[in-house]
């Protein structure tokens, strides 16, 4: 069975200090991992795709990796409005098709103070 | 260029009532999929579509019904509530319905069934 798990469940930072979430997975021949970030009250907002191992994304302050077992979200010197929940994704393996259906992580809830 | 909106924003039900909740999007894609969002469980697949005129079952499918109206439409109809279908609803859509393409998600429906 697909399995998508992230830690930590949360995340205090201060303003300034880096760190990385972490986002593992058991899917059987990766399509794709997805990144997204959610605010409070609002939708997923798409951040990332990464395809093959190895391979890097960034977006400001935002830094993606992925391994042939996990990936990972880098976050430089965040700032408070970098506060929000993120949240990673696999397709899902049906039948040797994925037909776009994702497996959602449980989130990470990142809090940046000032 | 609105992304994906959903109506209504919010909404409370009492037990046995029914209600359609009703997505768009202007991206031109192909794909609209129904997801909701609980404490504790993440984000669960209710129904997708991968093109228009299909529709089929996600993770949690019963309790509910959906109609592709056209590409730019996707509707999701309890018909009998249940207190168990509180929960925030999110539609999204893709450009394909394979899982290499990333889904953009619409703002929500909080929805209350007491």
């Amino acid at each position: 069975e697909d399995q998508v798990t992230q830690s930590p469940e949360a995340l205090r930072l201060q303003e300034g200090e880096s760190s990385s979430l972490n986002c593992s997975y058991t899917v059987s021949g990766l399509r794709g991992l997805f990144w997204y970030r959610q605010d409070p009250g609002k939708g997923p907002e798409f951040l990332f795709t990464l395809y093959s191992a190895g391979e890097e994304k960034e977006k400001e302050r935002l830094k993606a990796t992925l391994t042939k077992k996990e990936s990972f979200l880098h976050i430089t010197a965040p700032k408070p409005e970098d506060s929000a929940t993120y949240l990673c994704a696999v397709p899902f393996e049906a039948g040797g098709t994925s037909y776009g259906k994702l497996t959602f992580g449980q989130g990470t809830i990142l809090t940046v103070h000032p | 260029n609105a992304g994906v909106t959903q109506t209504p924003k919010f909404q409370v039900l009492k037990t046995g009532q029914s209600m359609t909740l009703q997505c768009a999007q202007d991206m031109n894609h192909n794909s609209m999929y129904w997801y909701r969002q609980d404490p504790g469980m993440g984000l669960r697949l209710i129904y997708y579509s991968a093109s228009e005129g299909t529709t089929d079952k996600g993770e949690v499918p019963n309790g509910y019904n959906v109609s592709r109206l056209n590409k730019r439409e996707f509707s999701l109809r309890l018909e009998s509530a249940a207190p168990s279908q509180t929960s925030v609803y999110f539609c999204a859509s893709s450009e394909g319905p394979w899982g290499n393409y990333e889904q953009y998600f619409g703002p929500g429906t909080r929805l209350t069934v007491t």
